[in-house]
């Protein structure tokens, strides 16, 4: 199985910064790495697939980059409804395999 | 508008099966492409793939669940379907199911999940 390592755990932060939430892969996943918000309550919605492309409806100031075994999600200037926890997936090959997840959080 | 609903039986003793359903709207397991799997999450912990249908009935399941569950579909209903045996208090979670495009391994929609709780 494909581990998928996410990191960090829980962050902090304000109204109008930017973060960055980071993912490994324990094998090359050639871009197939997928990225979903969950809110509490709530079912994950997918934010980012392939990668780097944004699903449609989803703020351009979530962005997806990286290749072979390391990927990121960057969320520029946070917006109150963007704190909510993260989580990558492996979507190359089953077992599709997800990150234990990033919890944003207001700082 | 696509959606997807799941339902279960809420709680459970150990030792018997689990019997879920998913119905959904806006799209067929019957197009090219289109899957729909079974996802899960206990409380305060992380997502957990369970399994997948596709359109024309190839199946892939977690192997970590060894032999214990089966995914099956009603295309005419629009209903996936997943059953797992010998369920035990690991087993309490929430299970979405949630569809896949063109054979992707992202899911672009999912259900609002359904409490499962196993006890005796």
């Amino acid at each position: 199985d494909i581990q998928m390592t996410q990191s960090p755990t829980s962050l902090a932060a304000s109204v109008g910064e930017s973060v960055t939430i980071t993912c490994l892969a324990s094998e090359d996943i050639y871009g197939s790495l997928v990225w979903y918000q969950q809110k509490p309550g709530k079912s994950p919605q997918l934010l980012i697939y392939g990668a780097t492309i944004l699903e449609d409806g989803i703020p351009s100031r979530f962005s997806g980059s990286g290749s072979d075994t390391q990927y990121s999600l960057k969320i520029n200037s946070l917006q109150p409804e963007d704190f909510a926890s993260y989580y990558c997936q492996n979507g190359l090959s089953t077992p599709y395999t997800f990150g234990a997840g990033t919890k944003l959080e207001l700082k | 508008q696509v959606t997807l609903k799941e339902s279960g039986p809420g709680i459970l003793q150990p030792s018997q099966t689990l019997s879920l359903t998913c119905s959904f709207s806006g799209f067929s397991l019957s197009t090219s492409g289109i899957c729909v799997s079974w996802i899960r999450q206990p409380s305060g912990k992380g997502l957990e793939w369970l399994a997948t249908i596709c359109w024309e009935d190839s199946k892939g399941y977690n192997p970590s669940l060894k032999n214990r569950l089966t995914i099956s579909k009603d295309t005419s209903n629009n209903q996936a379907f997943l059953k797992i045996t010998s369920v035990d208090t690991a087993d309490t979670a929430i299970y979405y199911c949630a569809r896949s495009p063109y054979y992707s391994g992202y899911f672009d929609y999912w259900g609002q999940g359904v409490m499962v709780t196993v006890s005796s």
